[in-house]
């Protein structure tokens, strides 16, 4: 079955330090998400992309960056890991074709900055 | 991007049906309405959509007004299972030739369903 995986699940790093997150989904999806949810804000969202090459700064992209060089994946990257970047990162997609408009989540990443 | 308004939380008994309603007062004529569930621990997961009037599957039923300036979510006969975070969205993303406009969550719902 096709799916979306994130990796690590869980992770701690110190101040300063970059960090990526891998995202990687099988169904083949143009659209790609990141998002990430603090206790108290929902989700917030970071970057998209609607295909390869294409990338698009969400409410909260500050610190983060993201590439797409293929269908499948959309790494999310801290250049420089700060406290406030410590929260659970979602990754999802969806298909730019389909008539739902249905997102596809990954099961999350734990981020802890210390 | 259209904003929404939800209740922070609800609570409710098995058996009982839960409505949830959300605004969206500054909806677009191309916006369609999504409700996402989340449980703790994972990421959300569409439940339904829908444009106008009514839209059931087997999970819920979306109720939508003509003036679509508002939605109610419906849970029939909620089970301790149902307790999780809803999410009401409304947005027009697929739409490229539209403009493009990622999908933003609020802070969603919280129903607690009790024995």
């Amino acid at each position: 079955d096709a799916e979306i995986t994130q990796s690590p699940r869980h992770k701690i790093t110190e101040t300063g330090r970059q960090v990526t997150l891998a995202c990687h989904q099988t169904w083949n999806h143009n659209n790609m998400f990141w998002y990430r949810q603090d206790l108290g804000h929902g989700l917030r969202l970071i970057h998209y992309s609607y295909g390869v090459q294409d990338t698009n700064k969400g409410e909260v992209s500050d610190g983060y960056s993201v590439s797409r060089s293929n269908t499948e994946d959309l790494p999310l990257t801290l250049e420089s890991a700060a406290s406030s970047q410590t929260s659970v990162y979602f990754c999802a997609s969806s298909d730019l074709a389909g008539d739902t408009g249905e997102l596809f989540f990954g099961e999350g990443s734990r981020l802890t900055v210390l | 991007l259209a904003k929404t308004t939800q209740p922070i939380s609800m609570d409710s008994y098995e058996g009982q049906e839960v409505n949830i309603t959300c605004s969206h007062n500054n909806i677009a004529t191309n916006d369609y309405i999504t409700w996402y569930q989340q449980f703790p621990s994972q990421g959300p997961r569409f439940i339904i959509q829908g444009y106008k009037t009514k839209v059931t599957n087997e999970v819920a039923s979306l109720f939508i007004p003509a003036d679509r300036k508002s939605s109610t979510l419906s849970l029939p006969r909620v089970s301790l299972s149902d307790t999780a975070v809803y999410y009401c969205l409304v947005g027009d993303y697929i739409r490229v030739d539209t403009g493009r406009r990622a999908l933003t969550f609020g802070s969603g719902t919280r129903l607690q369903v009790q024995p």
